[in-house]
């Protein structure tokens, strides 16, 4: 059972665009939320973040927002840019015992910003 | 060298072979992870050590065995793996175990069983 969902394995957008991609979770625990980006060849690197008493969280081109209600969060990006291209993966975070916190992650999306 | 780096990049190995991959981290933490990433499926974690202690085993079959022997090195142990072992195993660091704390993670080892 998925609780952290991507349902686009893929994107594709212009360059100079807006990128928007989206996460559904069904855990209501979850009160962290951060997404990774990923290179061919590399692992995942930290992003951005949020967590769940804000609804937006802003670092120059990427902006994350989360509505709580729906249980959504999406990543925005612009504009878009060709190194952009990348696998992007949500996460959302627990607690899991004692004061560890356990990381749930989405299968990602594949964004593809053409020049 | 700086950050998360990984031993080897590329294995392969039978399915009667005894392996190791080693994980270095630089960067001060004090938590390291290991996730699994088989096609088409989410990061799975394997394992967290918290100071060295481990604080999450994710019902892993024993034919991983975790090795963290100071807050800088983690080593997963191969033994009789399955072919459906085959992924790439990614190892992570943070700062702690706890809120908020962002994971950092190395480039992975590609794993082959044959």
């Amino acid at each position: 059972d998925q609780q952290v969902k991507q349902n686009s394995p893929s994107l594709s957008v212009q360059e100079g665009r807006i990128s928007i991609l989206n996460c559904d979770y069904t855990n209501s625990m979850f009160d962290y939320f951060l997404w990774y980006k990923k290179y061919p060849a590399e692992g995942p690197t930290f992003l951005i973040s949020i967590s769940s008493i804000k609804d937006k969280n802003e670092d120059g081109r990427f902006t994350v927002f989360l509505n709580k209600s729906a249980k959504h969060l999406s990543l925005h990006i612009v504009p878009s840019q060709p190194g952009d291209s990348a696998v992007y993966f949500c996460a959302a975070s627990a607690m899991s015992g004692g004061s560890n916190y356990k990381l749930t992650f989405g299968k990602g999306t594949l964004l593809t910003v053409n020049p | 060298e700086t950050g998360v780096t990984q031993t080897p990049r590329h294995l392969v190995m039978g399915m009667t072979n005894k392996k190791s991959l080693k994980c270095e981290q630089h960067l001060g933490h004090n938590a390291m992870y290991w996730y699994k990433q088989s096609a088409k499926k989410p990061l799975e974690l394997m394992f967290v050590y918290s100071l060295e202690e481990r604080v999450e085993n994710n019902s892993v079959p024993s034919r991983f065995s975790p090795e963290c022997p100071n807050s800088s090195h983690l080593f997963l142990h191969l033994h009789t793996l399955q072919p459906e072992d085959s992924a790439l195993y990614l190892c992570a660091s943070s700062q702690s175990s706890g809120y908020n704390s962002p994971l950092h993670f190395g480039n992975g080892t590609r794993l082959t069983v044959t």
